[in-house]
């Protein structure tokens, strides 16, 4: 069965500074993977997503994730966040069945952002 | 593009009420929609999916006589909640993808159910 682990719980960042999520999956093929991210109260919204290419892969809001087969890894990036980028991170692996693509998600990253 | 909507937002009941929440993809026809449940400070919990036109298919340990879900249109699914309980209460969140683009979820805003 698939799984996605998110190691960080939390994550505090300083305004500016540059952020890193980690997210690691177990599947047993190529997988589908994503990133989403929910603001408090709210649904999720797609950051990015990877299904084949280019290992890394540009998102919106100025994230960017790169896809490492060899770490089962897939990794969310951005080089200098703000304020507005405070929020909860989900990670997700996808399986590509009959009834459309199941999604198993990681446990999440909350990220707060210091001033 | 790639809008769902939820409705209500938030509701509150009484115990042994059922409650419907209502999922609409506003500008494309999905063809799978998908229910999940997300306690506070957790993950989504996949509950169940469901084909336009055809039974939902329930995750292990999702009671489907407790929670009903149709989708009998290409952008409407709806959950109800029978003789809803307190241990009920949660956040509701829908999915919608389309045929030919199966590999993405576009998620609703989410539905808060407390039940009193």
């Amino acid at each position: 069965a698939q799984s996605v682990t998110q190691p960080d719980i939390h994550i505090t960042v300083s305004e500016g500074a540059s952020l890193e999520l980690r997210c690691n999956y177990s599947y047993g093929a190529t997988p589908y993977l994503f990133w989403y991210v929910q603001s408090p109260g709210q649904g999720l919204q797609l950051l990015l997503k990877y299904f084949s290419g280019d290992t890394l892969v540009q998102g919106i809001k100025g994230f960017e994730a790169e896809f490492k087969r060899s770490q089962s890894s897939f990794n969310l990036r951005k080089p200098s966040v703000h304020w507005s980028d405070a929020a909860e991170y989900f990670c997700a692996v996808g399986d590509l069945g009959a009834a459309g693509n199941k999604l198993t998600f990681g446990g999440g990253t909350r990220v707060l952002v210091k001033p | 593009g790639a809008v769902v909507s939820q409705h209500p937002s938030w509701v509150i009941c009484k115990s042994g009420t059922s409650v419907k929440i209502e999922c609409r993809s506003l500008d494309f026809q999905a063809t799978t929609m998908f229910w999940y449940r997300q306690f506070p400070k957790q993950s989504l919990m996949l509950m169940a999916t469901s084909n336009e036109g055809s039974k939902a298919t329930y995750e292990q340990g999702v009671e489907k006589d407790k929670f009903l879900i149709n989708h009998a249109s290409l952008t409407l699914s709806t959950l109800t909640v029978t003789s809803a309980h307190p241990e009920d209460s949660s956040f509701y969140i829908c999915s919608a993808s389309v045929r030919g683009q199966g590999e993405t979820q576009y998620f609703g805003p989410g539905t808060r159910l407390l039940v009193l």
